[in-house]
Formats: C-alpha cells, structure tokens, sequence
C-alpha cells in the first residue's frame, strides 16, 4: 500500500487567495482525520470523517476552513481567503475502524505570505 | 478539557537510556500513543497503552499508570538516528463515536555522541 498520500508537498501562496489541500487515506480505512501542526500549538484537530460523514469540526478555526470528503478515497481541506497566520504544516491521517493507531501522511507545508 | 504536558527539549548520549515523561488531564481516557517524528516528516507510530503497566517493543518501551495520569516512553541503547520529536497523545471517548487523538507538544530529544 503507498499509504496516506497528500498533495501538494508544499504551498506558497498570497494572503487573500484560496489554497486547497487534497488527501488520499489508505483503502479501507474508514477514519480521516485532517491535523494541523505549528511550533507554538503543536498537532491540533481540525476535522474528522467516519466513513465520509464529518464527525467533529470543533476544531476548524474559522468560516475561512471547510473540509469535504466526497467519496473514500479523497478528502480536501479548502482555506479561502488564506491569512500569513494560517501558515503551518497539514496532516492528514487515516486509521481503520478496528485499529488504534493513525497513520500520517507526509503534510503539506503551507506558507501564506 | 484536555492538558498533556511533555518536557521540551531533552539531551541524551548515544548508547544511553532515556526516558520522556508525559502527564496528562483529559475528562475520559480510552489509551495513550506514542510518535515519533523526524524534523520535516511526518509523526509514526510507535507504542499504545490502555491498561496499567509497561509494553516493550525492542528497544523502546512504554509504560502507563492511569491512576497518575502519567506515561512514560523509555528509550534504550540510544542510536544517533533516535534523535526526534517524541509525541505523546490520549484518546478521549468525549462522546459516542469518537475517536481522535489529542496531542502534547511533543519532546525534541537530541543524542549526542
């Protein structure tokens, strides 16, 4: 299996733009959940998804994130208009339903500047 | 609410032993991961607790007293390649359904020659 795979690897992109993150789980993984990783708040939940319902978006920032996961094997994660403090790396991680540990795709670094 | 609360940064000489403490405060408890994470990759899997005691998986073990709220992961014959971020996370059963994990800021362990 290639594993949890995103795109793109990185991001530079102007404040004001729309930046959209894309995620492919592993197959038959029926948990998604989108992270998001900064040096002063480490990993945090944005989203998560059991078998393509979003489960709990308590963690989405603000109205500018939204999450979409259209069928099992494709979940996006759309910031519009991006802002220089949404500048971070994002994770994306699947887990089956039986098994208690995720695994991470490799993020994508987004920088807005 | 949920705290889990990790030592920063630790220091350690090759062919040693570590430990990284990590305590934690969450409402519910349903085990306890540990990460490893290389700089610019992304966090694996490394140990799950959910009950009292200590697991062992070749030269790392991980060990949980739920009582204390408090784990700890125990590095043994330190190689230069352990050098990374440890993270340490707790699944909160907050509700029917859920199962993401909840992160601490993780330790960044250097080893030394």
């Amino acid at each position: 299996d290639a594993g949890v795979i995103q795109s793109p690897r990185h991001e530079v992109t102007e404040m004001g733009q729309e930046v959209t993150l894309r995620c492919k789980p592993i197959s038959g993984h029926d948990y998604l959940f989108w992270y998001r990783q900064t040096m002063m708040r480490g990993l945090e939940l944005l989203i998560y998804f059991n078998n393509n319902v979003p489960i709990d978006d308590s963690g989405m920032p603000e109205d500018r994130f939204s999450a979409k996961m259209p069928n099992a094997s494709f979940s996006t994660l759309k910031i519009q208009p991006s802002e220089p403090r949404d500048s971070a790396v994002y994770f994306c991680a699947s887990s089956p339903q039986a098994s208690y540990g995720y695994t991470f795709g490799s993020g994508t670094r987004l920088t807005v500047v | 609410g949920q705290n889990i609360d990790q030592p920063t940064e630790m220091t350690a000489t090759e062919g040693a032993i570590v430990q990284i403490n990590c305590t934690y405060q969450t409402s519910g408890f349903n085990g306890l991961f540990w990460y490893q994470q290389h700089a610019g990759e992304a966090p694996t899997f490394l140990s799950y607790n959910v009950l009292d005691g200590l697991e062992e998986k070749g030269r790392f073990s991980s060990f949980l007293s739920r009582s204390k709220g408090y784990s700890y992961l125990l590095l043994k014959e330190l190689q230069m390649k352990d050098s990374a971020s440890y993270l340490c996370a707790v699944r909160d059963p907050a509700g029917a359904g859920s199962y993401q994990l909840t992160f601490g800021k993780g330790t960044k362990l250097s080893v030394i020659p």
